[in-house]
C-alpha cells in the first residue's frame, strides 16, 4: 500500500490567496483526520471524517478553514482567504476502525504551508 | 476539556534508558498511544494502551494507569536514531488528541 498521500508537499502563497490542501488515505480506512503542526500549538485536531461524513469540526479555527470528503479515497481542505498565522504543517491521517478504536493513525507526509 | 501534559525537552546517553512521562485529563478515554516523529517527518506509531500495566515491544515499552491519568513511555539501549520527539495521544471515542511532544536529544 501507498500509504496516504498528500499534495502538494510545500506551498508559498501571498495573504488573501485561496489554499487547496489534498489527500488520499489508504485504501479501505474509514477514518480521515487533518491536523495542523506549529511549534507553539503541536499537532492539532482540525477535523475529521467518519465514512466521508464529517463527524467533528470544532477544530477549524475560522470560517476561513473548510474540509471536504466528496468520496472515501479524496479529501480536501481549504483556506480563502489564506494569512499569515496560517503558516504551518498541515497533515492528513487515516485509520480503520468500525467501533474499534485501537487502530493507529497512519500519517501523510505533511504539507508545509508558507503565507507571506 | 481536554489537558494531555509532557516534558518538552530531554537528554539521554546512548546505551542508557530513558522515561518520558504523560499525564491527561479529558472527556473520555478509548486508549493512549504513543508515536515517533523524527524533524520534518509524519509521525509514526509506536505503542496503544487502552489496560492498565505495560505493553512491551522490543526496546519499547509502554504503561498505562488510567485511574492516574497517566502513562510513560520507556526506551532502553537508546540509539543516537532514537533522537526524535515523542508525542503521547488520548483516543476519545474516534478522535485522537495529541500532546505537545517531548523531545529527546541522545548524545554519545
Amino acid at each position: 500500500d501507498a500509504g496516504v498521500i498528500q499534495s502538494p508537499r510545500h506551498e508559498v502563497t501571498e495573504m488573501g490567496q485561496e489554499v487547496t490542501l489534498r489527500c488520499k488515505p489508504i485504501s479501505g480506512h474509514d477514518y480521515l483526520f487533518w491536523y495542523r503542526q506549529t511549534m507553539m500549538r503541536g499537532l492539532e485536531l482540525l477535523i475529521y471524517f467518519n465514512n466521508n461524513v464529517p463527524i467533528d469540526d470544532s477544530g477549524m479555527p475560522e470560517d476561513r478553514f473548510s474540509a471536504k470528503m466528496p468520496n472515501a479515497s479524496f479529501s480536501t481542505l481549504k483556506i480563502q482567504p489564506s494569512e499569515p498565522r496560517d503558516s504551518a504543517v498541515y497533515f492528513c491521517a487515516s485509520s480503520s476502525g468500525g467501533h474499534s478504536y485501537n487502530s493507529p493513525l497512519h500519517f501523510g507526509n505533511g504539507t508545509r504551508l508558507t503565507v507571506t | 476539556g481536554q489537558n494531555i501534559d509532557q516534558p518538552t525537552e530531554m537528554t539521554a546517553t546512548e546505551g542508557a534508558i530513558v522515561q518520558i512521562n504523560c499525564t491527561y485529563q479529558t472527556s473520555g478515554f478509548n486508549g493512549l498511544f504513543w508515536y515517533q516523529q523524527h524533524a520534518g517527518e509524519a509521525p509514526t506509531f509506536l505503542s496503544y494502551n487502552v489496560l492498565d500495566g505495560l505493553e512491551e515491544k522490543g526496546r519499547f515499552s509502554s504503561f498505562l494507569s488510567r485511574s492516574k491519568g497517566y502513562s510513560y513511555l520507556l526506551l532502553k539501549e537508546l540509539q543516537m536514531k532514537d533522537s526524535a520527539s515523542y508525542l503521547c495521544a488520548v483516543r476519545e471515542v474516534g478522535k485522537l488528541i495529541f500532546g505537545t511532544g517531548t523531545r529527546l536529544q541522545v548524545f554519545p
